[in-house]
């Protein structure tokens, strides 16, 4: 089925583990995205990318590293895990600028203990 | 700046009964609004989207929303709610201008009563 693949859905970390979360796409679009789901706060934007090769920062980037080597995949690098990272993580990806609105991947909850 | 308010953290109300879910924003220019629909333990899935045209809008699922230029308000609507309706909703503007950013509110959780 087409849409936003996210591996693992749940991972418990050490603080100070760094771990790899992974997104895939397959609908060929161009913008992908990561936000992190707290608890009355909404979605909080990560990191963003426009296309291959092309990455950019959101509103809480600290902490977390991105590229985009392909158009499909967009994975999110914790370096050092911290119990402020505990969250629900969501990919996500849109096929242009815009009014196409995101299709969503369906999460990895990560807690760091 | 840019922002989405959600006034209401929780609504509650009875299955067939009608619903009203608020969003207010504030954007530079006339935004790409949506709203989304999160169940538990899952990713956020697109309702219903505006960028132009009729400002009355359909959905999946029932719902609607209406664009309201002048109360900057895009709020979403169901004539009867049914029990799988529970959910946390979201709404979110972005997109114009050129910039892929979207701003989310902080969301909306419905409860629904037999």
């Amino acid at each position: 089925n087409a849409g936003v693949t996210q591996t693992p859905k749940f991972q418990v970390l050490k603080t100070g583990q760094s771990m790899t979360l992974q997104c895939a796409q397959d609908m060929n679009h161009e913008y992908m995205s990561w936000y992190r789901q707290d608890p009355g706060m909404g979605l909080r934007l990560i990191h963003y990318s426009v296309g291959a090769g092309i990455t950019d920062q959101g509103e809480v980037p600290n902490g977390y590293n991105v590229s985009r080597s392909t158009t499909e995949d967009f994975p999110l690098r914790l370096l050092s895990a911290a119990p402020s990272q505990t969250s629900v993580y969501f990919c996500a990806s849109s096929y242009s600028q815009g009014a196409y609105g995101y299709t969503f991947g369906s999460g990895t909850r990560l807690t760091v203990v | 700046a840019q922002s989405v308010t959600q006034p209401d953290i929780h609504i509650t109300v009875s299955e067939g009964a009608s619903l009203e879910l608020r969003c207010n924003y504030s954007y530079g220019a006339t935004p790409y609004l949506f709203w989304y629909v999160q169940s538990p333990g899952q990713g956020l899935q697109l309702l219903l989207k505006y960028f132009s045209g009729d400002t009355l809008v359909q959905g999946i699922k029932g719902f609607e929303a209406e664009f309201k230029r002048s109360q900057s308000s895009f709020n979403l609507r169901k004539p009867s709610v049914h029990w799988s309706d529970a959910a946390e909703y979201f709404c979110a503007v972005g997109g114009a201008s050129g910039t892929y950013k979207y701003i989310f509110g902080t969301g909306t959780r419905l409860k629904v009563l037999a």
